[in-house]
């Protein structure tokens, strides 16, 4: 079974530009999370879409962090402008269902995004 | 946002030794969760918790669900040198959107 795709694997960008990573969630998987792990930090949910649904993003800087999932598959989340504190890992992860037996949780590798 | 409390924040150890590590949360938690990342990966499920009091084993990892549901511990016994990471608890609250909590992490070093 393949398991969570993303790309790109890294990227460098300068403040104020744009930025975009996408996710290729596990194959029937209706959950799908995006998280921000700065170094030293454990990750940090920023959205979380119940099949092309938003179910949570109260951690979302909505100014400047977008996503969306829009045939309930794969996802892209957006970061425009972005600051130098957004340097981080953008992982993405994506379960059977929210809670309950099949939340199990399944990580892609992340993007690691450097802002200069 | 909130993050919970792992001790220790670090640790280096001989291969073969036990090692142990835990998690504490000011919030109540009805499951708790235990993950491994590698440099460059995701992180890694390795057991999970849901009952309180509850002891789970994994191979050589044994994890409890603290009776109180504010903490939880991990155990890993006869380290070897694949064991090298860093384990991050996570809880998820019976309230709210439940979303996954992060531990702040414990990076494991094992000298072979």
């Amino acid at each position: 079974e393949a398991g969570v795709a993303q790309s790109p694997r890294y990227k460098i960008i300068e403040k104020r530009q744009s930025v975009a990573f996408w996710c290729n969630p596990i194959s029937g998987h209706a959950t799908l999370y995006w998280y921000q792990q700065i170094l030293g930090q454990g990750p940090k949910l920023l959205i979380q879409f119940q099949n092309n649904g938003v179910v949570d993003d109260s951690q979302l800087p909505k100014d400047r962090f977008s996503a969306e999932r829009l045939k309930g598959v794969d996802s892209t989340l957006k970061i425009q402008p972005a600051k130098l504190e957004d340097s981080a890992v953008y992982l993405c992860a994506s379960s059977l269902v929210s809670a309950g037996v099949g939340e199990t949780q399944y990580f892609g590798p992340g993007t690691r995004l450097l802002v200069l | 946002g909130q993050q919970l409390n792992q001790s220790p924040q670090s640790m280096f150890i001989q291969e073969g030794e036990d090692v142990s590590m835990n998690c504490t949360s000011s919030s109540i938690f009805n499951t708790w969760l235990w993950y491994k990342q590698d440099p460059g990966e995701g992180p890694v499920l390795l057991i999970a918790l849901y009952k309180a009091g509850e002891l789970t084993s994994n191979g050589r990892l044994t994890a409890q669900f603290g009776i109180t549901r504010k903490d939880s511990f991990l155990n890993i016994s006869a380290s070897i040198p694949s064991d090298v990471g860093i384990y991050f608890c996570a809880g998820r609250m019976n309230t709210g959107f439940q979303k996954l909590v992060f531990g702040t992490g414990t990076r494991l070093l094992v000298s072979p």
